[in-house]
């Protein structure tokens, strides 16, 4: 496989369930994200990975937690979530930063019920 | 507040109409991205300007960033039913940071 791959594409859970999202990316880049997409806002960051260490968590609940256990693979864990957290998440990577653009997967489609 | 306003928020055309959309902003951005997003996708990065005044070309789309880089352009030409889709504009504030987004464009063209 290439590119960025998130795995599942659907998930419908309860709010009192634990999920986890899984991420992985086959382009050697040194930089993952987590960005939330939500009808009628912009794409909002979550978290940031730069070589396997988080540099930028923009104030998100503790009911999210990443986890990157090397730099190929990302994990965005949920529990307790709400029903406002239903979105699509989505996965990116890139190589040195931002400059040179992000390559992203298809995301997860989320539903809190 | 927005940091990228993008506008218009919504477009509707014909095949073989020309459009412009466009995103900007009050902050100066080191440089901007283009990316078109399909239902059921992720974005898809188009083009990277990074120098003010910089135009680029990719086939019938064009992009402009503006010359104190706090704005920029994405112009098609003869627009045609594949063109479908929401376009987003991302900027980088500074190196070493991850990219803001707007809130993007929908277009739809219709035979």
């Amino acid at each position: 496989e290439t590119g960025v791959t998130q795995t599942p594409r659907h998930l419908v859970m309860g709010m009192t369930n634990k999920k986890s999202l899984k991420c992985e990316q086959h382009l050697g880049h040194n930089a993952m994200y987590w960005y939330k997409q939500s009808a009628k806002k912009p794409l909002e960051l979550m978290f940031v990975y730069s070589l396997e260490e988080r540099v930028e968590n923009n104030s998100v609940p503790s009911r999210f937690s990443p986890e990157c256990p090397n730099s190929s693979h990302l994990f965005l864990h949920l529990h307790t979530l709400q029903p406002e957290d239903s979105a699509l998440y989505l996965c990116a990577s890139s190589q040195d930063g931002s400059n040179y653009g992000y390559t992203f997967g298809s995301g997860t489609r989320l539903t809190v019920v | 507040t927005q940091l990228l306003e993008q506008s218009p928020q919504f477009l509707s055309i014909q095949e073989g109409e020309n459009l412009t959309v466009y995103c900007n902003s009050s902050s100066v951005f080191s440089s901007l991205q283009w990316y078109r997003q399909e239902p059921g996708e992720g974005p898809v990065l188009l083009v990277t300007v990074v120098t003010g005044g910089e135009v680029k070309k990719l086939k019938r789309l064009t992009f402009q960033f503006g010359d104190a880089r706090k704005d920029s352009s994405l112009h098609i030409t003869a627009a045609q039913t594949g063109d479908t889709g929401l376009y987003l504009c991302a900027g980088v504030r500074q190196a070493g940071t991850a990219l803001i987004f707007g809130k993007g464009t929908t277009l739809s063209v219709s035979s």
